[in-house]
């Protein structure tokens, strides 16, 4: 069936080196994706969405990319910090806004 | 803190016992949403209202469970009968329109 997933379930990476945090998405009907972060006992926190009318969005040392072509999304995070330290999950809306599907997630860890 | 306020934080109970979570979202935000996650993975969509209507159910929302929102505020989740697959973390998330959702910290619930 048609599902939300990523690449790699850990990524580690230095302190100060730049993070990309991939997701594979197999919805085409999909146009509304977000990124999230979630630490340890807390609830999903909004990092940056995108929509599918657009392939770059950026935000504070974050930017998403979208390639609808390949059904692609990545999370790139500069400069990483130790308090980027988390699982970070992509989430797809399939077409509905109403029931957004979210992929395993992806735990990054930051060196210092 | 996103403003979505979750109780309790943790719940233990024994197998075949009803339990109840309460989920306050914002308060200018129309929409609110069910979620569960299990360890290791993102969360899973159980249902949704728009003010009080509940519009949108999961299948994995199943005869055990019921989800209300009486005045289009606040909402409970009940599980009658609980049984130690339901363990899990249950998340609330509220939104004013069809994009974010912001999340609240989750109710943890063990089954014995």
């Amino acid at each position: 069936g048609e599902s939300v997933g990523l690449h790699l379930p850990t990524l580690s990476v230095q302190e100060g080196d730049n993070s990309i945090i991939n997701c594979a998405y197999s919805n085409s009907a999909s146009d509304y994706f977000i990124w999230y972060k979630q630490e340890s006992g807390k609830g999903p926190q909004f990092i940056i969405d995108i929509r599918s009318n657009m392939d770059k969005r950026q935000g504070q040392r974050v930017t998403v990319l979208l390639n609808k072509t390949v059904k692609h999304l990545s999370l790139q995070i500069a400069a990483t910090q130790p308090g980027d330290s988390a699982v970070y999950f992509c989430a797809e809306n399939g077409g509905n806004n109403n029931d957004m599907r979210f992929g395993a997630g992806t735990r990054l860890t930051v060196k210092p | 803190d996103t403003g979505v306020s979750q109780d309790p934080r943790h719940k233990i109970t024994k197998r075949g016992q009803n339990v109840t979570f309460r989920c306050d979202p914002i308060s200018e935000h129309n929409r609110l949403y069910w979620y569960r996650q299990t360890l290791g993975q993102g969360p899973e969509f159980l249902t949704y209202f728009q003010n009080e209507a509940q519009l949108e159910k999961s299948r994995l929302l199943s005869d055990r469970f019921s989800a209300e929102r009486p005045k289009g505020s606040f909402s409970t989740l009940e599980i009658q009968r609980t049984e130690q697959g339901d363990s899990a973390m249950y998340l609330c998330a509220s939104s004013y329109t069809q994009n974010e959702q912001f999340f609240g910290p989750g109710t943890r619930l063990t089954v014995l």
